[in-house]
């Protein structure tokens, strides 16, 4: 029943570390987004894709690299991890481009 | 570019109505949302305002001027799980959120 998931839920790395977040959508939806959300609950976003192709790209380290293997799956993997990534990315859908945006669950990333 | 206020806090008792304001200015419009946020948890969708006026979906309600580039969220009948993050969001191709006013219900 799940509509928008993401894997996994908590994730507690050493700085330096690569990690991957996966997010998966099962409503059908064309676009799909990451966003982070600093200590201050503050809401970014950081990529867009639509039907597999990058739209938006945030100004954001070239250490973050998003992929899109299939239009229901967008995963975001990170290269040399910083304290300063420590935050909740949020993978989110919309049925197209602007049109409402679901949410999935968050992943707490924290780097030590 | 895009740049969205809404107030940081606020508080308000069980049984009450409460309004959250929202201004914003923006190079392109495709409509404003409302998103609640729990403590914890994912922002969920609670409204989506286009043309001017008044949206009422049962205790919520959101209302827009575009010529004044100002939103509002009202909540009647306040009950404790109402406490959370309001987030009102805009833009064209991609959102823009602002920073979400923390609302605190007490008895």
């Amino acid at each position: 029943d799940t509509a928008v998931s993401q894997t996994p839920k908590y994730l507690v790395t050493q700085m330096g570390n690569d990690k991957s977040i996966k997010c998966e959508q099962n409503l059908g939806h064309d676009t799909m987004y990451w966003y982070k959300q600093d200590s201050k609950k503050f809401l970014k976003i950081m990529f867009s894709y639509n039907n597999k192709e990058l739209i938006i790209n945030e100004t954001v380290p070239n250490r973050f690299s998003p992929k899109s293997p299939d239009k229901a799956h967008l995963n975001l993997h990170i290269n040399s991890l910083e304290l300063g990534d420590s935050a909740v990315y949020f993978c989110a859908s919309s049925q197209d481009q602007r049109a409402t945006q679901y949410f999935g669950p968050g992943t707490r990333l924290t780097v030590l | 570019g895009q740049n969205i206020d809404q107030p940081t806090e606020m508080t308000a008792t069980e049984g009450a109505i409460v309004q959250i304001n929202c201004t914003y200015q923006t190079s392109g419009f495709n409509g404003l949302f409302w998103y609640q946020q729990h403590a914890g948890e994912a922002p969920t969708f609670l409204s989506y305002n286009v043309l001017d006026g008044l949206e009422e979906k049962g205790r919520f309600s959101s209302f827009l001027s575009r010529s004044k580039g100002y939103s509002y969220l009202l909540l009647k009948e306040l009950q404790m799980k109402d406490s959370a993050s309001y987030l009102c969001a805009t833009g064209y191709s991609t959102l823009t959120f602002g920073k979400g006013t923390m609302l605190l219900v007490s008895p």
